[in-house]
């Protein structure tokens, strides 16, 4: 079955600092992976979206992501970021349930980062 | 423009009611998805409708009623509401794509409180 782990439930960077959020799937196709944040009170916005070719794949907000198929894993980065990056981020797995390509969106459990002035 | 929207916003209700959500996309696309987001924010899929057929069901209690009166709508139904229910219920749209796959647009969530 398919799954996604975000290891970490809670991280505190400083603002300016660089900034990883771990993502780890289970799945045994070629995956679409994809990462969504939610700020406070807010629906969900993509960040940014794995489905093939390059394996580093640029985002909006200066947000980066990328696909490691050996260790199963999407981390996403940012080299410096801002106080409004605070919010929760969302690891997902497109999970394909017909040949026609319908799918569902797996979720991981979220990230929750909060970032010191 | 908002793309995918959803009322109410807010809901509060006492155990044993009805209620229903209503969910409205204005992107045109095909397929509608109801997801359920609980107090520790993870998220899980409860239906999907294309072109107003049902394609998904998760292990949802059958007190969860979805309707698609067309493409652009997708309500959810809830009767005899429980204390579990309260939860925050996302809306969502995509365009399917055969053989590849498509951008999910989430609606803003509706908050929904059982007391």
């Amino acid at each position: 079955a398919q799954s996604v782990t975000q290891p970490d439930i809670h991280i505190t960077v400083s603002e300016g600092a660089s900034l990883e959020l771990r993502c780890n799937y289970s799945y045994g196709a070629t995956p679409y992976l994809f990462w969504y944040v939610q700020s406070p009170g807010q629906g969900l916005q993509l960040l940014l979206k794995y489905f093939s070719g390059d394996t580093l794949v640029q985002g909006i907000k200066g947000f980066e992501a990328e696909f490691k198929r050996s260790q199963s894993s999407f981390n996403l980065r940012k080299p410096s970021v801002h106080w409004s990056d605070a919010a929760e981020y969302f690891c997902a797995v497109g999970a394909p349930m017909f040949s026609g390509g319908y799918n569902k969106l797996i979720f991981g459990a979220g990230t929750r980062l909060a970032v010191h002035p | 423009d908002t793309a995918v929207s959803q009322t109410p916003k807010y809901l509060v209700t006492q155990m044993g009611n009805d209620k229903s959500i209503k969910c409205e996309q204005n992107l045109g696309h095909d397929t509608m998805y109801w997801y359920k987001q609980d107090s520790k924010k993870f998220l899980k899929i409860m239906f999907s409708y294309n072109n107003k057929e049902l394609i998904i069901n998760e292990t949802v209690p059958n007190r969860f009623s979805p309707k698609s009166p067309d493409k652009a709508h997708l309500n959810l139904h809830i009767n005899s509401l429980e204390l579990g229910d309260s939860a925050v219920y996302f809306c969502a749209s995509s365009q399917e794509v055969a053989g590849g796959t498509w951008e999910q647009f989430f609606g803003p969530g509706t908050r929904l409180t059982v007391l």
